[in-house]
């Protein structure tokens, strides 16, 4: 079946640091990729996504590069805020059946002033 | 703003309750998901609805739970008897079917307290 692996959080960085979340999957077909947040008290909402290799999905200063030969697509920001302090989710949905997303674990950012 | 609507936002109960979670999806999404976020599990999946009709309920506990979609604009949750280790926020996503490239809409949770 289909799986996300995220890094373990949480992860504590200084305001302007640069930030990297590790994601890995395993996909039997063509998934597309996803990062999403969710800040205190609130629901998931998408941050960004990529459907095909080697597309970048980019918002709010975040990146992430679909990466088909790692099977990656890791999460960058080059200078946190504070108000980046959040959980962030990877998912995948498949490009065939049911297209139910699978989400990895999640990773806490905790960015100090 | 379109959004998902969920009621009631905070629920403290006792055991052997029945606790009913409403979720308003965003009209034209035609697909419904239910969630449950737990620090332990994480985000898990309970019911999957797609055109109001129920595709995949496999990760929920039959015993007790059971979802529904009334109509297109309604789908509830609902835990008979409720337990402590139901403890945990429920959490509805809206979504179109138009394949994998489309995006989940989440609500901002149902917070369930089993005492």
């Amino acid at each position: 079946g289909n799986s996300v692996t995220q890094m373990e959080g949480p992860v504590t960085l200084s305001e302007e640091a640069f930030l990297t979340i590790n994601c890995t999957y395993t996909a039997t077909g063509y998934p597309s990729l996803f990062w999403y947040v969710q800040y205190p008290g609130e629901g998931l909402q998408l941050l960004l996504k990529a459907t095909k290799a080697d597309d970048k999905g980019s918002n709010k200063g975040f990146e992430a590069t679909y990466r088909k030969e790692t099977t990656s697509f890791h999460l960058e920001k080059g200078s946190v805020q504070v108000s980046d302090s959040a959980v962030y989710f990877c998912a995948l949905r498949e490009s065939g059946g049911s297209y139910i997303p699978t989400f990895g674990r999640g990773t806490s950012l905790i960015v100090h002033p | 703003d379109a959004r998902v609507t969920q009621t009631p936002r905070h629920k403290v109960t006792e055991m052997g309750q029945e606790v009913t979670m409403r979720c308003q999806p965003i009209l034209g999404h035609n697909t419904v998901f239910w969630y449950r976020q737990t620090m332990m599990q994480g985000l898990e999946l309970l019911a999957y609805f797609r055109n109001r009709a129920p595709l995949d309920d496999s990760g929920m506990p039959k015993d007790r739970f059971s979802a529904e979609m009334p109509d297109a604009t309604l789908a509830t949750l609902k835990i008979q008897p409720s337990e402590p280790r139901d403890s945990a926020v429920y959490f509805c996503a809206s979504g179109t079917s138009g394949g994998p490239t489309g995006e989940l809409f989440f609500g901002e949770g149902s917070r369930l307290t089993v005492l």
